[in-house]
């Protein structure tokens, strides 16, 4: 399939600061981009989601920006909380069916 | 209650037996997805359904195989050729090409 490559694997912050998550996609069909949290042993849930169409995306300390023209998106979470600390997978909706390809993830730490 | 349920949580196989995973959706979403999660290696696709009675091949599918009789069910089977079957299983589903994924809880599998 087609890769999502994410950046940093790892990522510590303290808590108030911002945290960033990049990730690029090489299928310039992809339309549609996903972030999902998984806390330890539970399934991935969608935090937020951009379509083609925009180029940034706000929900309350979560954003995320995409550049269609470099392939790249990411992911920024303002005045982080210890229970922000997860692991984090973007992904891009591949051109044939409707099955998302993943980055490998970010594990952050919030600490106090 | 709306959702994806998969079962069992924990699955334990001997080394040259089939097993069969279940994943049901009462959301009416007519895609379903079969992904496998490793450590460090995000989630990788192994097959994917659109639509009843049809199904198509992910990333990794090599030792598994599926079946879609129903648009509420899409069932793995980890057969014996898959060289290593020890993971993290997690099922979607999703209504349309631009939307959400939803996840199960996930089956985790061990070899023994």
């Amino acid at each position: 399939g087609e890769n999502v490559e994410q950046h940093p694997s790892t990522l510590s912050v303290q808590e108030g600061d911002s945290a960033v998550i990049k990730c690029t996609y090489s299928d310039s069909a992809s339309n549609y981009f996903p972030w999902y949290k998984q806390e330890l042993g539970k399934r991935p849930q969608l935090i937020i989601d951009i379509r083609s169409n925009v180029g940034e995306k706000k929900d309350q300390r979560i954003a995320v920006t995409l550049n269609k023209t470099a392939k790249h998106f990411s992911l920024h979470i303002t005045e982080t909380q210890p229970e922000d600390s997860a692991v984090y997978f973007c992904a891009a909706r591949r051109n044939s069916g409707y099955a998302l390809n993943f980055g490998k993830g970010t594990s952050l730490l919030v600490t106090p | 209650d709306g959702g994806i349920t998969q079962s069992p949580k924990y699955l334990f196989r001997k080394e040259g037996q089939n097993v069969t995973l279940s994943c049901e959706q009462n959301l009416n979403h007519d895609a379903m997805y079969w992904y496998r999660q490793d450590p460090g290696q995000g989630l990788r696709l192994i097959y994917y359904s659109q639509i009843v009675n049809d199904f198509q091949k992910g990333d990794i599918a090599e030792g598994y195989s599926v079946s879609r009789e129903k648009k509420e069910s899409f069932p793995l089977t980890v057969t014996s050729a898959q060289k290593n079957p020890t993971a993290f299983y997690l099922c979607a589903s999703s209504i349309a090409m631009n939307t959400e994924a939803f996840f199960g809880q996930g089956t985790r599998l061990t070899v023994v």
